[in-house]
């Protein structure tokens, strides 16, 4: 069965440093796979997503993440942390179920020390 | 216009009332999507319609109820909820059902059940 986890349920970082959010995940194919952020209150927003090509992916606001066959891992990473990237991130993996399109990992939350 | 609209932002209801929420899209997107999401959670599929074809997960109670009268609009009616369907409901929208595509989120609805 597909399944994305993400190791750390909470991280804390400081203004200015770099970011790496874990997500590992279980996929029999090629996996679809997808970053979404969602600040407090809001919906979802894609930050990026991986089918196929280059395994390094850039995304929206300075995030970035490179695909690991070998450890079935998609992380998340920026340079240098604005304390308006304080929030839930979401790592997801396109699914094939019956009804399902996108397998949702449970979840980073992000808090940005100014 | 990428946008997903949600109304209303709030509701409060009681385990009597019938209420319905309402979901927008102008993308032209043809799969439309309610999530509910729990506190420190992913989303949970609800529901999909895909090409006005209903897609439900079959955990979800039937005192919810989707309704998609065409392609831009998504509805949502509740009728005699419990405490425990408060929660955030999302809709979101994707160009078609695929496991590829990206999917847009709405704001949410913040429902709460007295």
């Amino acid at each position: 069965a597909q399944s994305v986890t993400q190791p750390d349920i909470h991280i804390t970082v400081s203004e200015g440093a770099s970011l790496e959010l874990r997500c590992n995940y279980s996929y029999g194919a090629t996996p679809y796979l997808f970053w979404y952020v969602q600040s407090p209150g809001q919906g979802l927003q894609l930050l990026l997503k991986y089918f196929s090509g280059d395994t390094l992916v850039q995304g929206i606001k300075g995030f970035e993440a490179e695909f690991k066959r070998s450890q079935s891992s998609f992380n998340l990473r920026k340079p240098s942390v604005h304390w308006s990237d304080a929030a839930e991130y979401f790592c997801a993996v396109g699914a094939r179920t019956s009804y399902d399109t996108v397998i949702f990992g449970p979840g980073t939350s992000l808090s940005v020390i100014p | 216009d990428t946008e997903v609209t949600q109304t209303p932002k709030h509701l409060v209801m009681g385990m009597t009332n019938k209420k319905s929420l309402k979901c927008e899209q102008h993308m032209g997107h043809r799969a439309m999507y309610w999530y509910k999401q729990k506190a420190k959670k992913p989303p949970e599929l609800m529901f999909v319609y895909s090409y006005e074809k209903l897609s439900i997960n079959e955990s979800v109670p039937s005192r919810f109820s989707p309704e998609c009268p065409n392609s831009s609009l998504l509805n949502l009616h509740l009728h005699a909820l419990q405490p425990e369907d408060s929660a955030l409901y999302l809709c979101a929208s994707s160009p078609t059902r695929s496991n590829t595509d990206t999917q847009y989120f709405g704001p949410g609805t913040r429902l709460t059940v007295l």
